[in-house]
């Protein structure tokens, strides 16, 4: 089966905080994706990460970075120095087919 | 380049009303994907094509859903007939191939009242 959990609900944090987003997925696939979306109040989908799941290199992006470690099946996402502006629901997503499985996504709110 | 266009933007409906939301991929890219975005069940596949051939559409709900891809740069999801239940926001998205990244147009919000 495949399942993605997002266990945070709700994070709420202050500007300038770090914060760190985690993602847990299962898969019986050795071959797959995994992504992060995030989806500002205006209600798009913004794509910001692909990693395949051979490549356990962890990726940095300005103030955004991600750890991917296949031993504990997870992908987490930090924000460093968090602005009101990243104040969004961010998706970890998997997909093995082509399919993409969401998690029930986390809720960041910045407060200034 | 143009993204994912998706139209209507909104759709408010009467129950047992036909709807039909469209999308235009991004040029170039052969896999579309249609999802839908419920706070009960979250965002959930409905069905994807690959190179306008549908081949996967076990999200589909039941009957009252079809969708077709006459072509490369358009698709259709139908709702025949509509019901209060089927209210949610309906995303297109479309990548080079079902393994590259997915981008999503902006999405139709449905209201069947």
């Amino acid at each position: 089966a495949q399942k993605v959990t997002q266990a945070q609900t709700e994070i709420s944090v202050v500007e300038k905080e770090d914060v760190t987003l985690d993602c847990v997925y299962e898969t019986r696939d050795t071959t797959y994706y995994l992504f992060w979306y995030k989806q500002p109040p205006s209600g798009e989908l913004v794509f910001l990460i692909r990693r395949n799941s051979f490549d356990e290199q962890n990726e940095i992006s300005g103030r955004y970075s991600w750890n991917f470690q296949k031993s504990t099946s997870s992908f987490n996402f930090t924000i460093t120095a968090s602005q009101v502006v990243d104040s969004a629901v961010y998706f970890c997503a998997l997909t093995p087919t082509g399919k993409l499985i969401f998690g029930q996504g986390t809720t960041l709110q910045v407060k200034p | 380049d143009a993204g994912v266009i998706q139209s209507p933007r909104h759709e408010v409906t009467e129950m047992g009303q036909e709807v039909t939301l469209r999308c235009k991929p991004i040029s170039g890219h052969n896999s579309l994907f249609w999802y839908r975005q419920t706070m009960m069940r979250g965002l959930e596949l409905l069905i994807y094509f690959n190179n306008n051939v549908p081949i996967d559409d076990s999200g589909m709900p039941e009957d009252r859903f079809s969708a077709k891809m006459p072509n490369a740069s358009f698709s259709t999801l139908k709702i025949q007939p509509s019901e209060p239940r089927d209210s949610a926001v309906y995303f297109c998205a479309s990548g080079r191939n079902r393994w590259e990244t997915q981008y999503f147009g902006p999405g139709t919000r449905l209201l069947v009242l």
